[in-house]
């Protein structure tokens, strides 16, 4: 079970905007900053966020992250076909001593 | 362009010993300020982070896997490896290699590999 909660699961039409949910608590998420991946199958995982909010070069200002409290959230407007894969999110827990991952999300594209 | 790429077995034995190594091009293990690291997912599940390894020779491992493990550079500051013994079913994962950044507590991965799938099974 992963230390991060995410909805295995989300979906939304082209061209609309999709939110994921990151939760975690006063060990992780909310003392730590917060990263994003993407996952496209058969590709190496993409950083797509890292501190919270900040976008790696050659990553579209489509993606954007932001953290409040215990929860971080990963906002993809305008989805594009391209955008269906797995996202996951990741931080320090301050408890454990290692970084922790949720247990990514599932994002289709209709 | 940093890139990497693992490599492994793909098939290991249960209590065998797991040994994989990652190519790095566009960059120095040796060299580089950065962490160089271990993720793993269990087919369904999520990420899990396995350790790193800094061009200090520093390591750091997850208290989980920290008494089984063990991550290394070498032989060339080109690549690095992961040895993970005492193997089991629980160990069934792709293994991913990455380059890890150091911000106030903790890394983010900004290169990763494709991912090498690891089967343990007699």
């Amino acid at each position: 079970q992963s230390v991060l909660t995410q909805p295995p699961s989300m979906s939304a039409a082209a061209g609309q905007k999709v939110t994921i949910s990151c939760s975690g608590s006063t060990s992780d998420i909310y003392y730590n900053f917060v990263s994003w991946y993407q996952h496209l199958p058969g590709t190496a995982p993409r950083l797509l966020i890292y501190e919270n909010n900040k976008r790696p070069s050659g990553v579209p200002g489509r993606f954007s992250g932001s953290k409040s409290g215990t929860s971080a959230t990963l906002d993809i407007s305008g989805l594009q076909p391209g955008d269906e894969g797995d996202y996951y999110c990741g931080t320090w827990d301050n408890a454990l001593k290692a970084d922790v991952f949720g247990g990514g999300t599932r994002l289709t594209v209709l | 362009q940093v890139q990497l790429q693992e490599s492994g077995p793909g098939l290991v034995k249960p209590s065998q010993t797991l040994t994989l190594t990652c190519a790095v091009s566009g960059g120095s293990v040796g060299s580089d300020d950065y962490f160089w690291s271990w993720i793993r997912q269990v087919s369904g599940k999520g990420l899990e982070w396995i350790g790193y390894i800094a061009k200090s020779g520093n390591t750091h491992y997850s208290p989980a896997l920290r008494s089984r493990l063990d991550i290394s550079v070498g032989p060339s500051k080109g690549q690095f490896s992961l040895n993970l013994n005492s193997l089991t079913a629980a160990d069934t994962a792709t293994y991913f290699c990455a380059r890890g950044v150091a911000v106030a507590a903790g890394l983010y991965f900004d290169f990763w590999g494709r991912g090498t799938p690891v089967s343990v099974s007699s």
